[in-house]
């Protein structure tokens, strides 16, 4: 099975902090994925990473950035933590191949509180 | 641009009756479709997908969904319901060739009472 994680479940931080994010997966996928998910709007993506070192923005980039030097893992980076960033954030991950088809496998998230 | 429609913030149904939940899309081309479930303070969890050929396609924990090109849709069903199934349910949407990027729907909450 694959298996995605989320170094935390619950985080509390406060405004202007910089707020890390990691994800880890298991399975070798090229691909990786930065959600935050909000009552009502579903999942939007944040970042889109599809090899190391290699990254492309997603529909809500503002006020974040994403770092990816092992394929393994994937961090979200809040420079300045806001009070209208508290969501829960999804990390995925999926093979590669444009027209395959490919499902993304998701992480438990990490539910983030800005005070 | 790819988008998703889930027209019912929350559906309700009896235990044992069978149970939709609706997905309209909009995309150029050929689409991937895919259902995603989330049980309370958990990931979402991959149900089915459609890719190509056959319009019925069966996932697990007994759902299936139809692809309708002429509707652009792609419902959810399960013929019998269970308590169990009570969770937020979530469409998704990406074309052929539009490389890896999901667009996915604002979710549908479903609730089966026993």
């Amino acid at each position: 099975d694959v298996k995605v994680t989320q170094s935390s479940r619950y985080l509390v931080k406060r405004t202007g902090e910089k707020v890390f994010l990691e994800c880890v997966q298991d399975m070798d996928h090229e691909n990786m994925f930065w959600y935050r998910q909000d009552p009502g709007l579903g999942l939007r993506l944040i970042y889109f990473s599809y090899d190391v070192k290699m990254k492309e923005k997603g529909d809500i980039p503002e006020g974040y950035s994403v770092s990816r030097e092992k394929k393994e893992r994937f961090s979200l980076i809040l420079e300045s933590a806001s009070t209208n960033q508290t969501s829960m954030y999804l990390c995925a991950s999926s093979l590669s191949g444009q027209g395959t088809g490919n499902e993304q496998y998701f992480g438990p998230g990490t539910r983030l509180t800005v005070t | 641009a790819q988008s998703v429609a889930q027209p019912e913030d929350q559906v309700n149904v009896a235990e044992g009756n069978p149970l939709t939940v609706k997905c309209t899309y909009s995309v150029s081309g050929n689409p991937y479709l895919f259902w995603y479930v989330q049980y309370p303070n958990r990931g979402l969890q991959f149900l089915l997908k459609y890719i190509t050929g056959d319009n019925l396609v069966k996932g697990s924990y007994g759902f299936e969904a139809e692809f309708n090109k002429s509707q652009t849709s792609f419902h959810l069903k399960k013929p019998s319901a269970l308590v169990s199934d009570s969770a937020l349910y979530f469409c998704a949407v990406r074309a052929f060739g539009g490389g890896n990027m999901l667009t996915f729907g604002g979710g549908t909450r479903l609730m089966v009472k026993p």
